[in-house]
């Protein structure tokens, strides 16, 4: 068990929808990483939060936005949803200045847009 | 911009095999390397990691890699390989802090043990 929670763990919607994923960190990390697992791209970074500041973007579509909160959890909101979309979307926790300490992931939420 | 490359989509070894999952890298300065293991369903599990100091890192499972400066690999062995051991690697490089420390993962390569 990473400490990492992730829910839900599947998502199944249809086009143009609007989804929220959920994730809490480990206990006492600061640092939240999104990424997206898909077969064409592989494992991609979407955006990073540390203490509830954006950190780091990457390939994050503008359709996709991304928050913090004061308790550190934090919630990954996809919008205008499109087939490919559908993807495995991790989140990751570090300890702080951690960069060199492994990331820490969730088991991930399996979306699908049919 | 840093990268990780894994030049093998696939690896089959027999039970019993010492197996070998191969990654080059291309950063600069110092890499901070890393690798996982994803099973299906699951998330990325933390192998072992470079940060400095000894070429050969031990890490969980029995799994070691060997850091190679001059040849820019960093590539995962195990000396007998078990069926258990079946699964998707990914070797990882992170970006420095001021870049916001996010991992750059490699392909992935499956391995296969067979009994």
């Amino acid at each position: 068990d990473s400490g990492v929670t992730q829910t839900p763990k599947h998502l199944i919607t249809a086009t143009g929808q609007r989804v929220t994923l959920r994730c809490s960190p480990r206990s006492g990390d600061l640092s939240v990483y999104w990424y997206q697992q898909s077969l064409d791209q592989g494992l991609q970074f979407l955006i990073q939060y540390y203490n509830g500041e954006e950190r780091a973007k990457g390939n994050i579509l503008e359709r996709f936005s991304a928050q913090q909160f004061p308790d550190l959890h934090s919630e990954l909101n996809l919008s205008s949803l499109e087939l490919g979309d559908s993807a495995l979307y991790f989140c990751a926790s570090s300890a702080p200045r951690g960069e060199r300490q492994p990331q820490h992931f969730g088991d991930g939420t399996r979306l699908s847009i049919l | 911009a840093q990268s990780v490359a894994q030049p093998e989509d696939q690896v089959n070894v027999a039970e019993g095999n010492p197996l070998t999952v191969k990654c080059t890298y291309s950063v600069s300065g110092n890499p901070y390397l890393f690798w996982y293991v994803q099973y299906p369903n699951r998330g990325l599990q933390f192998l072992l990691k470079y940060i400095t100091g000894d070429n050969l890192v031990k890490g969980s499972y029995g799994f070691e890699a060997e850091f190679n400066k001059s040849q820019t690999s960093f590539h995962l062995k195990k000396p007998s390989a078990l069926v258990s051991d079946s699964a998707l690697y990914f070797c990882a490089v992170r970006a420095p802090y001021n870049q916001g420390g996010k991992l750059i993962f490699g392909q992935g390569t499956e391995l296969s043990v067979k009994p």
